[in-house]
């Protein structure tokens, strides 16, 4: 069949607002979750990540919270600036010896000057 | 330090045609997983690589191979290239292996079959 072009959540901040991404994952025996940047023309960049044995993870103003029971995690970036201008996607990667990611569709963040 | 180097960065290919990318992780790093992205399917595993044995693989027909050498560094082939196989392959590096340790990404090859 002919193949379409994913449809990316959007969101757009002003800057110095605060944003906040969603993603849904679907593996209960995901147990490592981490949140990556990609930026036009670039590799993902790593930001932030969370092992199953925690609900909240602060980096430098990012913040990362995990809810087990609904299988959601959500990134939230503090004043949001137009270098955060870019593709975020989450990934997840189940317990035991997997060593691959999972990664979600991605949710493009626009921040607007 | 350095870090992920793909290359080459571009490419175009004919159909039928093979391809060879090569990643050259962080060093110390001896995992190292290759994915491939589009817009259709978005970023999606290939296979993981540590210490030159194969971990695990994806979905993908048996046209996709690697390998990994003794110095961690890895090639990906396609074989009879196809259309749909144009698409971003990047690599990922880490320590122990996405999901026990932090993987960092390379800028990717871009591969385009006409």
């Amino acid at each position: 069949g002919e193949s379409v072009g994913l449809h990316l959540p959007t969101l757009s901040v002003q800057e110095g607002d605060n944003s906040i991404i969603n993603c849904a994952y679907s593996n209960s025996a995901s147990d490592y979750f981490i949140w990556y940047k990609q930026e036009s023309g670039k590799g993902p960049q790593f930001i932030i990540d969370i092992r199953s044995n925690m609900d909240k993870r602060q980096g430098q103003r990012v913040t990362v919270l995990l809810n087990k029971t609904v299988k959601h995690l959500s990134l939230q970036i503090a004043a949001t600036q137009p270098g955060d201008s870019a593709v975020y996607f989450c990934a997840e990667t189940g317990g035991g010896s997997n060593y691959k990611l999972t990664f979600g569709k991605g949710t493009l963040l626009t921040v607007n000057p | 330090k350095a870090g992920v180097t793909q290359t080459p960065r571009y490419l175009i290919k004919t159909r039928g045609q093979q391809v060879t990318l090569s990643c050259s992780p962080i060093s110390g790093h001896r995992s190292v997983s290759w994915y491939q992205q589009t817009p259709g399917q978005g970023l999606q595993f290939l296979f993981e690589y540590f210490s030159e044995t194969q971990r695990n693989k994806g979905n993908f027909p048996g046209r996709f191979s690697g390998r990994q050498f003794s110095n961690s560094r890895s090639e990906m082939n396609v074989s009879t290239l196809e259309l749909g196989d144009s698409a971003l392959y990047l690599c990922a590096s880490s320590f122990g292996g996405s999901g026990y340790t932090e993987a960092f990404f390379g800028q990717g090859t871009r591969l385009t079959v006409v």
